[in-house]
């Protein structure tokens, strides 16, 4: 079975730009999380969907918005890109959102020059 | 103070050796407790998991979880140099967000 899928692997940014990433979830999974995850720091929680409505959300900024398609994919939005906001960016895909049953995938690597 | 402490390392341990892993806390909500492994420029993967307190064992790992000290550890017996990598303990209350909140992660190299 496919595991989640991102894209784009990597991408570079300039300051003020926005960026949009990609997740799949595994096939069944109905419930993506975002983390934000800053070198040599543990991942940071950005928002939680479970059946395309947003069910939790972390301490960021409005400049990042996310939403959940029909089909369960889900994209991350960053608008006005600052240099702190370099980091994987990872998605988490659930059956049902439980915190014991969260599978990630490979991240997507943003620098912001 | 966060809310999840876990020592940056490295760890650096002989092939074949036991390892500890472990992390503190201070939320007393948590009742979800995670390991995960990840290797350099990968995504977290999922190794174990304990509801509550308690132990659980899954082949060459073991996770532990004290809630009156609030403190869990991860051992892994037999380590191999392909068990190098960073170990994250993630944790999480039982209420409706089910975000996980993770410590920074351990690096361990397991020498051969």
């Amino acid at each position: 079975d496919a595991g989640v899928t991102q894209s784009p692997t990597h991408l570079i940014k300039t300051r003020g730009q926005h960026v949009t990433l990609r997740c799949s979830p595994i096939s069944g999974h109905k419930s993506v999380s975002w983390y934000q995850q800053v070198l040599g720091q543990g991942p940071q929680f950005i928002f939680q969907y479970y059946e395309k409505e947003e069910r939790g959300r972390g301490n960021f900024p409005d400049r990042f918005s996310a939403r959940q398609f029909p089909n369960y994919s889900s994209e991350l939005n960053v608008n006005a890109l600052l240099l702190g906001d370099s980091a994987l960016y990872l998605c988490a895909s659930s059956p049902g959102g439980l915190p014991n049953e969260q599978y990630f995938g490979p991240g997507t690597r943003l620098t912001v020059t | 103070q966060k809310e999840v402490e876990q020592d940056p390392g490295p760890l650096s341990v002989p092939e074949g050796a036991i390892v500890s892993l472990n992390c503190t806390y201070s939320n007393s909500a948590f009742q979800y407790f995670m390991w995960y492994r990840q290797y350099s420029r990968k995504g977290p993967e999922l190794l174990m998991y304990t509801y509550s307190s308690g132990n659980k064992e899954d082949g060459r790992f073991t996770a532990q979880v004290d809630k009156s000290s609030k403190y869990i550890s991860l051992f892994i017996r037999d380590s191999q140099p392909s068990d190098s990598a960073t170990y994250l303990c993630a944790m999480s209350p039982a209420d409706s967000s089910y975000k996980l909140i993770f410590g920074s992660g351990t690096r361990l190299l397991v020498r051969p």
